[in-house]
Parts: C-alpha cells; sequence; structure tokens
C-alpha cells in the first residue's frame, strides 16, 4: 500500500535555531509533495506545493527563505524551518501525489513543532 | 481567494445517534475530501469525493457541484468517531488542498 512517514514526530527548538523535517513516501512515486503547517486552534494552511522537475510553489505568507524545500526523487521530500519563533510552532503535514492527475493525496503522520 | 466553510464547528452526540456535517466552498473544486484529524493530530482520510454519493463503512458524503457543497453523514455514531472531521478542496489539479476549519465531533457512551 501507499505509505507516507515522517521524521520527526515531534521536535523541540529553541527561538532562532532551525528544524528540518523530512517527508519519505513508500509504495508509490511521489510526483507532488504539498506542505502545510496547522497552528495551534487553526486548520491546515498549505505552506508550498513541490513538483519534480518544476519550481516549488510557494503561497503567500510563506517563502522560500524561511521554509526552504527539497524535493531530490520521486520518494523523499524535506522542509525546513529556519530561525524558527512561536508563530511558527504547530503540526507541518506532509501530503504526497502519486501522479500529476491524481486526485488521491496520502499524508504523514506529522511533525509537531514546538518552539520554546 | 477559494474558501471552505464548515459547519458545525462542534457536535455532540450519544453514542448510536447519527450525525450530518456541512461543507460549503466558494469556488469550483476538482476534488473534494474529508478527512479525519484524530485528537493526537494525525491526518486520515476517509473519502474523496468530487461530486455525488460515496460509501464507506458508516460514512456517507454526498457532494452537489453545481451549489458547492457536500456533507458527511455518520450513521451509528461510536466513541471511536470522536475527533475532527476536515473538508478540503481543489480548484485544479496542480494546487495543494484548502482544508475547512472542521467540525469537533464528541461521542459519549
Amino acid at each position: 500500500g501507499a505509505l507516507v512517514y515522517q521524521y520527526p514526530r515531534r521536535t523541540i527548538c529553541k527561538s532562532g535555531t532551525s528544524m528540518r523535517m523530512e517527508c519519505q513516501a513508500v509504495g508509490f512515486q511521489a510526483t507532488s509533495v504539498a506542505w502545510y503547517r496547522q497552528s495551534p486552534q487553526k486548520t491546515f494552511e498549505l505552506i508550498a506545493l513541490s513538483t519534480v522537475n518544476s519550481a516549488i510553489k510557494y503561497e503567500q505568507n510563506f517563502t522560500q527563505e524561511k521554509f526552504p524545500i527539497s524535493h531530490p526523487n520521486l520518494s523523499f521530500s524535506s522542509m525546513t524551518v529556519l530561525n524558527a519563533y512561536l508563530e511558527d510552532r504547530g503540526l507541518y503535514l506532509c501530503g504526497a501525489k502519486p501522479g500529476l492527475g491524481g486526485l488521491e493525496q496520502y499524508f504523514g503522520p506529522g511533525t509537531r513543532l514546538t518552539v520554546l | 481567494g477559494q474558501q471552505v466553510q464548515q459547519s458545525p464547528a462542534s457536535l455532540v452526540l450519544q453514542e448510536g445517534e447519527n450525525a450530518e456535517l456541512q461543507c460549503n466552498f466558494s469556488s469550483t473544486a476538482t476534488q473534494l475530501q474529508w478527512f479525519y484529524q484524530s485528537p493526537g493530530g494525525s491526518l486520515v482520510s476517509l473519502l474523496s469525493n468530487p461530486s455525488g454519493t460515496k460509501h464507506t463503512g458508516r460514512l456517507t458524503s454526498t457532494t452537489v457541484t453545481k451549489e458547492r457543497r457536500s456533507s458527511l453523514h455518520i450513521s451509528s455514531s461510536q466513541t471511536t468517531d470522536s475527533g475532527t472531521y476536515l473538508c478540503a478542496i481543489v480548484n485544479n489539479y496542480a494546487q495543494g488542498l484548502t482544508f475547512g476549519l472542521g467540525t469537533r465531533v464528541s461521542v459519549f457512551p
């Protein structure tokens, strides 16, 4: 079956430091990977959509300078939260699609980031 | 931008009762998915239903694309159904999902 793993599941970092999180697709080829954040008491917001062989598209309020993403192959993506502050805390989800025209997105369990 | 509104915001049920959750969206959707988020935070895809009616287990989703609305019916609720139910749409294949705020469901024995 199609599975998405995320690592780490939980992490704590000091304010002003950076945190890298990973997303691994197993059982399918992740042609596109979307990163989302759920801040406390809020719903999921799309950070960026990464499609292999295309430029990464960031949503308004999110930038490459703050959330650099790597999507080097069809099974792996990583995102770093640079210079994390309190407002960056939340649950970060990776959603991977098996094909460009596919409708289904498979989600990982998320990385919960706490910023002290 | 596109918006997704869900109602009610929260719902309290006694085990065995049925529930109807609503999702309205402000732009055309090529994809609509219902998700369940456990109290621990993990997201599970329940149904992908851009139009028509789909069933899985005790869940039934009906989407009326022209009216930009979808519903999720939970029949014979169980305590393990407690959690947040999220509706999300995509309006073209290139974009990620836009989520609603969710309906928090609490089922008591």
